[in-house]
């Protein structure tokens, strides 16, 4: 059964700092999603990450897949307050379209 | 390009009454997946639809159903409502065939079951 785990699960820094959210998942899978929800809000798609050694960028925000780990790491730089928010790294099952969701981790940048 | 489009977006029913939530892909997009989201669950999957046949389903009771017009947009509906009943019910689409197979959410139906 695919599983995904993220850690942590909260994360409280200070802006300017940088840090690293780490997603585990438990098989195989063709696919990786980063996504983005803020409080109440639906979901903002950040990257799609399909190959092993992938990486992508978006400001602050760097993603990075290892399909031989079964890990993916998204690197905030310099962290700003906007980047608050709940982050989900959704993985694909089979060829379809669903995902399976970790816990998310909720990030909390202080000034 | 519209993007995916949920009505309605808020709900209040009670307990014992059905309801049917509509999701509109994006144009172009065939592939229309629902989920839910809870405090205690997180996200979990409901099912796909893809070209009007349900392609994939979850883990959820009977009550929870689905389909998908020939034009891609999607209805989910729910019978006989519990209190546990109450989310946010997300729907994606996507474009299945070529790359990257991007999912993009609507902003989902906040329903309450009192």
């Amino acid at each position: 059964e695919l599983k995904v785990e993220q850690n942590p699960l909260f994360l409280s820094m200070q802006e300017g700092k940088n840090y690293t959210i780490y997603c585990n998942y438990s098989t195989t899978s063709d696919r990786l999603y980063w996504y983005r929800q803020d409080p109440g809000k639906s979901l903002e798609s950040l990257f799609v990450l399909l190959s092993n050694g992938a990486v992508k960028q978006e400001g602050r925000l760097m993603a990075s897949l290892d399909t031989k780990a079964r890990l993916s790491t998204l690197h905030i730089t310099a962290a700003v307050h906007d980047l608050s928010a709940t982050y989900f790294c959704p993985v694909r099952s089979g060829n379809t379209g669903k995902l399976i969701f970790g816990q998310g981790t909720t990030l909390q940048v202080k000034p | 390009k519209a993007g995916v489009t949920q009505t309605p977006r808020y709900l209040i029913k009670t307990r014992g009454q059905q309801v049917t939530l509509s999701c509109s892909p994006i144009s172009g997009h065939r592939s229309v997946s629902w989920y839910q989201q809870t405090p205690g669950q997180g996200l979990q999957f409901l099912f796909e639809y893809f070209s009007e046949t349900q392609r994939n389903k979850g883990n959820f009771p009977g009550r929870f159903s689905g389909r998908q017009f020939s034009n891609s947009r999607s209805e989910m509906n729910v019978s006989t409502l519990e209190l546990g009943d109450s989310a946010l019910y997300l729907c994606a689409s996507s474009s299945p065939g070529g790359a990257p197979n991007e999912q993009f959410f609507g902003p989902g139906t906040r329903l309450t079951v009192l």
